[in-house]
Formats: structure tokens, sequence, C-alpha cells
């Protein structure tokens, strides 16, 4: 595809359900990131995949949070049990490696009730 | 870690009028970026430019690599550019790309 993408774009939970959102990188991109964007803030680094390996996940808030990247392309966050200052926007990146430029998706909006 | 500072916060300017927008690092990065945000929440990459200088229309960046520093010039401004800017760093040698809380920029007609 032409950029990132990720869906669902809205999410509304009530608090305790799972969520899963979803992220299809750029093609061919090694490096592939989560964000957390909370509102008037900047984003934060959540998880950090080369491939399908995830090297670096020390931005997790806690272990309700959960991601995978088992092929190497699409990429899968899930949030267990959620709660309410789960809400956020939840932005993915991609980069062709790591220290190269990142491109973002439109980011998933999750609402937790 | 890596603390990103931004100035000004925000940012009130007459449509036409020029700004400068600065981005200051605790530490040295090899890797920083310039993005806008627009109304609808897409980052909109601007510059990729961990040293130098670079264009793009009416916008400019310059960052000073052994100062910890980057610049955003932004001329004859427009509507459009209202948004926030933020700007993002990170080093190889495991440190996670860092955002500053950004610039709010509002452009009047």
């Amino acid at each position: 595809g032409a950029g990132v993408s990720q869906s669902p774009r809205y999410k509304v939970a009530k608090r305790g359900q799972d969520v899963a959102l979803r992220c299809d990188p750029i093609s061919g991109h090694v490096s592939l990131f989560w964000y957390q964007q909370a509102l008037g803030q900047g984003p934060e680094f959540l998880t950090y995949f080369q491939n399908e390996a995830q090297l670096d996940k020390s931005g997790l808030p806690s272990d309700r949070f959960f991601a995978e990247r088992p092929e190497g392309s699409v990429s899968t966050l899930k949030i267990q049990r959620t709660q309410q200052e789960d809400s956020a926007v939840y932005l993915c990146a991609s980069s062709f490696k790591r220290d190269n430029e990142q491109f973002f998706g439109p980011g998933t909006r999750l609402t937790v009730l | 870690g890596i603390q990103v500072e931004q100035s000004p916060p925000d940012l009130i300017l007459q449509e036409g009028a020029n700004s400068t927008l600065r981005c200051n690092f605790s530490d040295s990065v090899n890797n920083l970026q310039w993005f806008h945000q627009n109304p609808w929440g897409q980052l909109i990459n601007l510059f990729y430019i961990p040293s130098g200088t670079k264009q793009n229309g009416r916008l400019s960046a310059t960052t000073v690599a052994t100062e910890r520093y980057s610049l955003l010039y932004i001329s004859s401004s427009q509507t459009t550019d209202s948004g926030v800017y933020f700007c993002a760093g990170g080093h190889n040698y495991g440190q996670n790309f860092v955002f500053g809380p950004g610039t709010r920029l509002s452009v009047l007609p």
C-alpha cells in the first residue's frame, strides 16, 4: 500500500473488555513501532519490532498490553481488561530500518467507558 | 532517557507572517524528524533532518547536532498551517524515539 494503515479508526469499549488494534505497515519496512497519544500530549513510545522480533517493549504501560507481528508484516496491539486510563489514540509507524524516517498511520482512537 | 523541549508552546500568527519553532534535546540524537499533526490527528512528515538544513517550499529546517537543537521555519504562513508541530528524535544505541510536547500554531485569516 501507499502508506501505513490502521484499523479500526475508532473503537469504543466497555471497561474490562479486550480490544485488538491492527497495523499494516508500508511494504518492505523492517521496523514497526507502536505509540500511545493522550489528549493534548505528544505520542509516547510503546514497543518496537524488527521483522517479527519484538526488540523493545519498555514502553508498554502494564502487562495488560501485548503486541505481536508474527510474520514480520502486519502487527496487532492487544489490550486486555481495558481501563478508562487506556483511552487514547494508538499510533503505528514503520520505517525501512530503525533509525530511518518513520511514517505514521492515521491512528486508532480508543475510548473506554 | 532523552528529554525533548519545544518552544513556544503556543503561537498565534496572522496569515502571511513568518515564524520559527525550536526543539532542544537533552542528549545527542542521530535521527530527528519534524511532524505536523493536522486537526484530524494525522502525523504528516515534514523533515527527516538529523543534521544540516533542508527546505521544502515555504518550510525549512536546520539541525545543529553538536548543540542538540533543531529549528523549523515557516514563511508566509497560511491558515492550513494551523495545527500542532512536533519534533522527535532518538539514538541508534537503544534510545527510543522521543517526542516533544509540541507547538500549537494558529494562523488567523
